[in-house]
């Protein structure tokens, strides 16, 4: 089993929509969350980082942690047909190491 | 300000053969991250510095794969008798301090391994 588990998609959304891209992970030493987005032949972006648990928002992204579901969210609120990229999620203990584990990303299609 | 650049753009080479990839962090970031990234898959780590040091190299498949950054800046990464399963785009991430959680990337070197 992966450390952190996100769902490949294809995800396809009509623009206007309300997006959800979810992660699971095993590891409960992970303490920081990131969502980064990558579009195609790109290196990733980061989108936003959040801190243990809570909610995070920055514009139309909200990032959500349950460190007891062990359960990440990203929501796009008004979705665009430029957030058409696939989204990864990555988790890292920041703590006696450094290394950062990503999911295998989800792709986004947002129609216009 | 210039983000973190990666030299070659795309490299093709025989199987056998010896490459190094290039890697130019952002000014002034103290870490720097490896990666490998698959076709459809999410970037796998290969080895993170902090400074000068390797600080992980756990990531590291095999001792085919060598690292180093002797001046705390650019780095390569050196791939020894290349397979053909080593062909993947390789990326490149920087961050301030031991900020891991903050990491930059450039934009990738695809190796095709023949």
């Amino acid at each position: 089993q992966k450390e952190v588990e996100q769902d490949p998609g294809p995800l396809s959304v009509p623009e206007g929509a309300i997006v959800s891209l979810n992660c699971t992970y095993s590891n409960s030493a992970f303490q920081y969350f990131m969502w980064y987005r990558q579009y195609s032949r790109k290196g990733p972006e980061l989108l936003m980082y959040t801190y243990s648990s809570g909610n995070k928002e920055d514009g139309r992204f909200t990032a959500q942690v349950d460190k007891s579901s062990k359960y990440i969210s990203l929501f796009i609120r008004d979705s665009q047909p430029s957030d058409s990229a696939t989204y990864l999620c990555a988790m890292t203990p920041n703590t006696g190491g450094f290394k950062t584990i990503f999911g295998a990303g989800t792709r986004l299609f947002v129609k216009a | 300000g210039a983000g973190v650049s990666q030299t070659p753009s795309n490299k093709v080479t025989e199987k056998g053969k010896y490459v190094e990839l290039r890697c130019d962090p952002i000014s002034g970031h103290t870490a720097l991250y490896w990666y490998r990234q698959s076709l459809g898959q999410g970037p796998e780590f290969l080895i993170y510095f902090q400074g000068t040091g390797a600080a992980d190299d756990s990531g590291l498949p095999n001792d085919r794969f060598f690292a180093v950054r002797p001046e705390g800046s650019v780095s390569t990464l050196k791939i020894q008798r290349t397979e053909r399963g080593d062909s993947a785009v390789y990326l490149c991430a920087s961050s301030r301090g031991r900020s891991s959680y903050e990491q930059y990337f450039g934009p990738g070197t695809r190796l095709t391994v023949t």
